[in-house]
């Protein structure tokens, strides 16, 4: 089936641990990308990758990172967590016309 | 600079009641425009794109470039279509989506 993956799906950290949110899509795809939901602000774009080892800042980048060195995967890297950065977490990747989005991960940063 | 504007936080109508979710943009040059929609603990998913002008789940929506609007219109509302719906933008031939802060339609039985 072809689909978009995150794990994990729900996260309770402290502030200044690091974390990982992996992300993995079977559809090929080259274009990927990590957006954030907040309730009143709608999804803002944290990252996005056009292909392996290229990636480029979204809307919202700073307290974050990114990798893509394989087509498949591209985590999301949370150096040293804050509250702010509560939030629930999609990924995405896109073919010619349509992205699609994985299950969502929900972060709490205590 | 490209935005999306859904003035309603929520909407509540009754089930077979007509439903309108507004949404405007601001861009310069010919924007791809698209309707996201999110149900209940599911994923975001793809309801319907301005240039297939299709109809989804009897969801229709057409690009007004003189209003700059995209509002996605139901005539007879299900309860099964509460949910979060999304307006968002794209440029032509790019791959950034924006995305509007969201409507959330309840449809009361």
């Amino acid at each position: 089936e072809a689909q978009v993956t995150q794990n994990p799906r729900y996260l309770i950290t402290v502030t200044g641990k690091k974390l990982t949110v992996t992300c993995s899509q079977n559809m090929n795809h080259e274009y990927m990308s990590w957006y954030r939901q907040d309730p009143g602000l709608g999804l803002r774009q944290i990252y996005y990758s056009m292909n392996v080892e290229v990636t480029d800042k979204g809307d919202v980048p700073e307290g974050y990172k990114v990798s893509r060195k394989e087509k498949r995967n591209f985590p999301l890297i949370l150096e040293s967590p804050s509250p702010n950065q509560t939030s629930l977490y999609f990924c995405a990747s896109k073919d010619l016309e349509t992205q699609y989005f994985g299950p969502g991960t929900r972060l709490l940063v205590l | 600079a490209q935005r999306v504007t859904q003035p309603e936080k929520l909407l509540s109508v009754f089930k077979g009641a007509p439903v309108e979710l507004k949404c405007n943009y601001s861009y310069s040059g010919s924007p791809e425009l698209f309707w996201y929609v999110q149900y209940s603990r599911q994923r975001l998913q793809l309801l319907l794109r301005h240039i297939s002008r299709e109809s989804i789940k009897g969801f229709t929506a057409d690009l007004n470039k003189g209003e700059t609007s995209f509002h996605l219109k139901k005539p007879f509302a299900q309860e099964e279509d509460s949910a979060m719906y999304y307006c968002a933008l794209s440029k032509k031939n790019t791959d950034k989506l924006i995305f509007g802060t969201g409507t959330r339609l309840q449809v009361f039985p």
